[in-house]
């Protein structure tokens, strides 16, 4: 069976520090990834999605950057953290040319202070 | 592009008693309905979803239903328990669009009153 992973679990990091955010896939090949950041109380924002190693498309304008090294990693980067960055940041997959069946991971929880 | 609008933000009801979420799309090419679940600090899990060629699906307290025409889609859960209180979002997408994304309602945040 397929299972996602995000790393760490949680983080706390000053404005202006940097940022790299790790998600994996187990058990499937070539899926959709997601990155999709939820602020405290709010819904989910789409960040950045991949359909293959080094495809990487972005719904929003921002200091965020995602990159596909390997077929089931996916990251998310930042070289300079503002506040507004803090939130929960999940990842997801899907099964290749199924974007419309996505399964989270757990998430990564951000403060940026 | 695709919309998703999700109502009421909010909703309590009392333990035992049910709970509708409504939801309405714009484009009428969307054909796949998801629900997803979210308790407090985690993941959202699909719990239920609907294609456009069926008017209800229903798994065990819970049910969808889509009206097509009017492009609304619902939750309904019944005999509603505490472990139902969560977060829950709708979603709409096309499962024929290379555009691999689906779109996501601003959630409704259930409490379930003991």
């Amino acid at each position: 069976s397929q299972t996602i992973h995000q790393w760490p679990a949680t983080l706390v990091q000053p404005v202006g520090s940097p940022l790299s955010l790790e998600c994996t896939v187990e058990g499937t090949s070539n899926p959709n990834l997601y990155w999709y950041r939820q602020a405290a109380g709010r819904g989910l924002q789409l960040l950045f999605y991949s359909v293959g190693i080094g495809q990487i498309s972005s719904e929003v304008p921002q200091n965020l950057s995602a990159s596909r090294p390997q077929d089931r990693q996916f990251i998310l980067s930042s070289k300079k953290l503002l506040l507004s960055d803090s939130g929960f940041y999940l990842c997801a997959w899907s099964p290749p040319g199924q974007g419309y069946e996505q399964y989270f991971g757990p998430g990564t929880r951000l403060t940026v202070t | 592009g695709e919309n998703v609008e999700q109502h009421p933000s909010t909703l309590s009801v009392q333990e035992g008693d049910s709970a509708v979420i409504k939801c309405t799309y714009s484009d009428s090419a969307s054909n796949y309905f998801p629900w997803y679940k979210q308790e407090l600090g985690k993941r959202p899990q699909l719990i239920i979803d609907i294609r456009s060629n069926v008017g209800e699906k229903k798994d065990q307290r819970i049910a969808v239903t889509l009206n097509k025409t009017a492009k609304h889609f619902s939750l309904h859960i019944t005999e509603t328990q505490p472990e139902d209180s969560a977060v829950y979002f709708c979603a709409a997408s096309n499962e024929y669009s290379s555009a691999s994304k689906i779109i996501f309602g601003s959630g409704t945040r259930l409490s379930i009153r003991p």
